[in-house]
């Protein structure tokens, strides 16, 4: 089945600074790569996804990209804000979501 | 996206007994999926719950364990049986939507098993 390694498991950095968070994936079948972001005691927050007939997404200050040959996609968030902090999950699809083990990011003010 | 609700959202469970956790949803949706998320950790996928048929299990899931109803398009249970404290957890719902399936999540039911 797939599986979905994601790093870095913690990640600190200024307000303002940018952070990246990396997935790989083992299922060349695989079709569909969302990210989720779930603040402490809430459910999780599809915020943005790509298919696998793109490269990039863009969604104000989150981007998303993927290289399909390698098997992996990544995050990125510009101009980062306190609000940003929160666990993030990335993805992969074939039918059904397999999750990352999540990213803890913390926005420091 | 569907408005997607639970209940319970929250239970203390005595050892040995059995809670059902239900989802709605405000909208007819193909796909709902059941996921446990024990505290700090990613979410794992028990089970796919379609209309009409028996739910699909993953691996390390058992029907007799984790029995999912599915009566309509909008509503499914996943009833938790014979608890111990292993199964303390966060149990949430998704919907499928759109193909690939984009899944939005409900709130989730925090169980605690004594």
């Amino acid at each position: 089945g797939e599986n979905v390694e994601q790093h870095p498991s913690t990640l600190s950095v200024q307000e303002g600074d940018s952070a990246v968070i990396k997935c790989t994936y083992s299922d060349s079948a695989s079709n569909y790569f969302p990210w989720y972001k779930q603040e402490l005691g809430k459910r999780p927050q599809l915020i943005i996804d790509i298919r696998s007939n793109v490269g990039e997404k863009k969604d104000q200050r989150i981007a998303v990209t993927l290289n399909k040959t390698a098997k992996h996609f990544s995050l990125h968030i510009t101009e980062t804000q306190p609000e940003d902090s929160a666990v993030y999950f990335c993805a992969a699809s074939n039918e059904k979501l397999t999750f990352g083990t999540g990213t803890r990011l913390t926005i420091i003010p | 996206s569907a408005v997607i609700s639970q209940k319970p959202s929250r239970d203390i469970c005595q050892r040995g007994t059995s809670l059902t956790i239900q989802c709605q949803v405000d909208s007819q949706v193909t796909m709902m999926f059941w996921y446990r998320q024990q505290p700090g950790q990613s979410l794992t996928l028990i089970a796919t719950a379609n209309q009409g048929s028996e739910a699909t299990y993953e691996s390390g899931f058992v029907i007799d364990k984790f029995p999912i109803s599915r009566p309509n398009l909008t509503f499914s249970t996943l009833t938790v049986s014979n608890m111990s404290p292993e199964d303390s957890s966060i149990y949430l719902c998704s919907v499928g939507q759109g193909v690939p399936y984009e899944q939005y999540f409900g709130p989730g039911t925090r169980l605690t098993v004594t």
